[in-house]
């Protein structure tokens, strides 16, 4: 079974629309770390999470870690083009590396 | 601005050849991974180095693959001989890893290997 589950997969939204991308880990988090990939290209850190209730924010975007559920969220608020690409999470289990969710590939249409 | 940068951006090779990637990771920062992205298995970590040191490279198919970073300012990985199923997007990553604090990995732009 994978280490790291997100969810949804895909997710299409109307320009505006608020969002929500979930990653649950089976193991222990020391670090919950959020990416954003467009096509082509390399991964853009958005946000580290390590103590458990932490939420943290930048423009429209704002991501949870739920540590007794091993449990992050990422909420995009009025989502716009510029957010569309693939949002990866990435946990720490102490491994001191991280390993990859699959992805959740974002579409904003206009 | 500090980046990561790998080269080549694109390679396209033929079964059997030999494949080097290239890595500069951005100065100052002490731990180097390597990671492979496919369609199939999403991104992979085959390798990573704490002060030029392997720390683990369990992910990387050992026959075929080597990593090493012969100064502070290169980390390379080589494949061969190359076979199709290596077919990816190799990505490398920095970051200042200390005990406690967080470990942030900055990316490159990535090599995408096309082995025919």
């Amino acid at each position: 079974s994978q280490e790291l589950e997100q969810s949804p997969q895909s997710l299409i939204v109307q320009e505006g629309k608020n969002l929500t991308i979930n990653c649950t880990s089976s193991k222990t988090l020391y670090g919950l770390y959020w990416y954003k990939q467009k096509y082509g290209e390399g991964l853009i850190f958005l946000m580290m999470l390590q103590k458990g209730g932490e939420e943290k924010s930048h423009e429209k975007i704002t991501a949870k870690l739920d540590e007794k559920k091993q449990q992050s969220s990422l909420h995009i608020t009025a989502s716009q083009p510029s957010h569309a690409g693939i949002y990866l999470c990435g946990a720490d289990t102490g491994r001191r590396a991280l390993t990859f969710g699959s992805g959740t590939r974002l579409q904003v249409q206009p | 601005d500090a980046r990561v940068t790998q080269t080549p951006r694109h390679k396209v090779t033929e079964m059997g050849q030999e494949v080097t990637m290239r890595c500069q990771p951005i100065l100052g920062h002490n731990t180097v991974f390597w990671y492979r992205q496919t369609m199939m298995q999403g991104l992979e970590l085959l390798a990573y180095f704490r002060n030029r040191a392997p720390l683990d490279d369990s992910g990387m198919p050992k026959d075929r693959f080597s990593a090493e970073m012969p100064d502070a300012t290169l980390a390379t990985l080589k494949i061969q001989p190359s076979e199709p199923r290596d077919s990816a997007v190799y990505f490398c990553a920095s970051g200042l890893v200390l005990e406690r604090m967080g470990n942030i990995q900055y990316f490159g732009a990535g090599t995408r290997l096309s082995v025919l």
